[in-house]
């Protein structure tokens, strides 16, 4: 079983695109993570969502608790966007993650 | 601040042999977890610690063990590694203020 499903698992897109990413959960959550993983393997974190909407510069995340689905959205996508993206949710101490989408941004 | 470093990078291991990863934060975070990513699955929690002196059990807690004697460092350890042990090893604090997770930089383990 898991927890945490992502799609797509593979996505590439030409540079300037609008890129979505999508996250379910099925447990109950105290925040969803999104984490990017480059390529040399270190992961860094991203947006931390309860509700809402966070944006970051070119980067936005969506939530529906109701739902329990969330998005990750790239506008104006660049090569160096190129990583993996995983989704995350916390749960009282512990966290589940998704397998990953693996972005690839062509010039 | 270094943040969350481990050692080693790369181990190379043959079954049976023993070996301990270590991670240190520099945060003063009371969180820290071990986790291990292998192709096509999720980040699986080995162990992970609330505080100095307690651990617990993760997802795939067997064949580990773990101590937190110091607030800074979280100690895995692989008393006889099994090739089903290969994976890349994963660090994390996590600052409950702001619920945000720091990553090591990751540990690459082969066993033979």
């Amino acid at each position: 079983k898991n927890e945490v499903e992502q799609s797509p698992q593979n996505l590439t897109a030409q540079e300037g695109e609008f890129i979505t990413i999508n996250c379910s959960y099925s447990v109950g959550i105290s925040a969803l993570h999104w984490l990017q993983q480059h390529p040399g393997g270190g992961i860094v974190s991203l947006f931390m969502l309860s509700s809402g909407k966070k944006k970051h510069g070119r980067l936005i995340a969506t939530i529906n608790i109701q739902e329990k689905h969330s998005s990750l959205h790239i506008t104006a996508s660049h090569p160096r966007d190129s990583a993996v993206y995983i989704c995350a949710v916390g749960t009282g101490n512990q966290f589940y993650f998704g397998t990953g989408t693996s972005l690839t941004v062509i010039p | 601040n270094a943040g969350v470093t481990q050692t080693p990078k790369f181990r190379v291991l043959k079954t049976g042999q023993s070996m301990t990863l270590l991670c240190a934060q520099d945060m003063n975070h009371e969180y820290m977890y071990w986790y291990r990513q292998d192709p096509g699955m999720g980040l699986r929690l080995i162990h992970y610690s609330v505080g100095e002196g307690t651990t617990a059990k993760g997802e795939v807690p067997d064949g580990y063990n773990v101590s937190r004697l110091k607030k800074q460092n979280f100690l895995l350890g692989l008393e006889s590694a099994a090739p089903s042990q290969t994976s890349v090893y994963f660090c994390a604090s996590y600052r409950a203020s702001t619920d945000t997770q720091y990553f090591g930089p990751g540990t690459r383990l082969t066993v033979l």
